[in-house]
């Protein structure tokens, strides 16, 4: 079964400065991994996403993750933190067995960006 | 496009009772997916739904049932109600091809508090 672990449910960051948040995946195979974010009282908005192309994805807000298969890792950044970061973000796998897409969350990672 | 779109907002019912919760997906998109959101238990896959057929099924015991319809708007319908259902309830939608779906777009949530 796949899975994802997030390291750190609460990071907290000043204004400006680097926001890194981390996502560890398993999987059998090659996976799809995808990065969501949540503000209070809505749904999940993408951020980006991997899909077997450039290791390297450019997300929506400045984001970006690199996919290392060497590390499973899938890590989330963004240069300069901005208040409106502040939001809980996660990391998701998808399970794609049979053509379905059924998506696989972490906890998830409480982001705190401070003055 | 509009995006996906899920009623209602939000719920109030009573233990033993019956729900049924709606979405509409993006234009287009023929797989629905429905997660349940709690603080204890994180985002957690229910089922998914594709050309009027459940594709994939989550964990969840029977009370919990879907369908989808010819337009590919979806509900979910949970019987019995217990206390541990309150929860946020998510749907997502993607675009197929091939029989393969690509990211999801998720709703705002419907928000079911059982009492």
């Amino acid at each position: 079964a796949q899975s994802v672990t997030q390291l750190g449910s609460h990071v907290s960051v000043s204004e400006g400065a680097l926001v890194l948040l981390r996502c560890n995946y398993s999987s059998s195979v090659p996976p799809y991994l995808f990065w969501y974010v949540q503000y209070p009282n809505q749904g999940l908005q993408l951020l980006l996403k991997y899909t077997s192309a450039a290791t390297l994805v450019k997300g929506i807000n400045g984001f970006e993750a690199e996919f290392k298969k060497s590390e499973t890792s899938f890590h989330l950044t963004k240069p300069s933190a901005h208040m409106s970061d502040a939001a809980e973000y996660f990391c998701a796998v998808s399970d794609r067995e049979g053509g379905g897409n059924k998506l696989t969350f972490g906890t998830g990672t409480q982001l705190k960006v401070e003055l | 496009k509009a995006g996906v779109t899920q009623t209602p907002r939000y719920l109030i019912k009573t233990r033993g009772q019956q729900v049924t919760l709606s979405c509409s997906p993006i234009s287009g998109h023929r797989s629905v997916s429905w997660y349940q959101q709690t603080p204890g238990q994180g985002l957690q896959f229910l089922f998914e739904y594709f050309s009027e057929t459940q594709r994939n099924k989550g964990n969840f015991p029977g009370r919990f049932s879907g369908r989808q319809f010819s337009n590919s708007r979806s509900e979910m319908n949970v019987s019995t109600l217990e206390l541990g259902d309150s929860a946020l309830y998510l749907c997502a939608s993607s675009f197929t091809s091939g029989g393969s779906s690509y990211e999801q777009y998720f709703g705002p949530g419907t928000r079911l508090t059982v009492t």
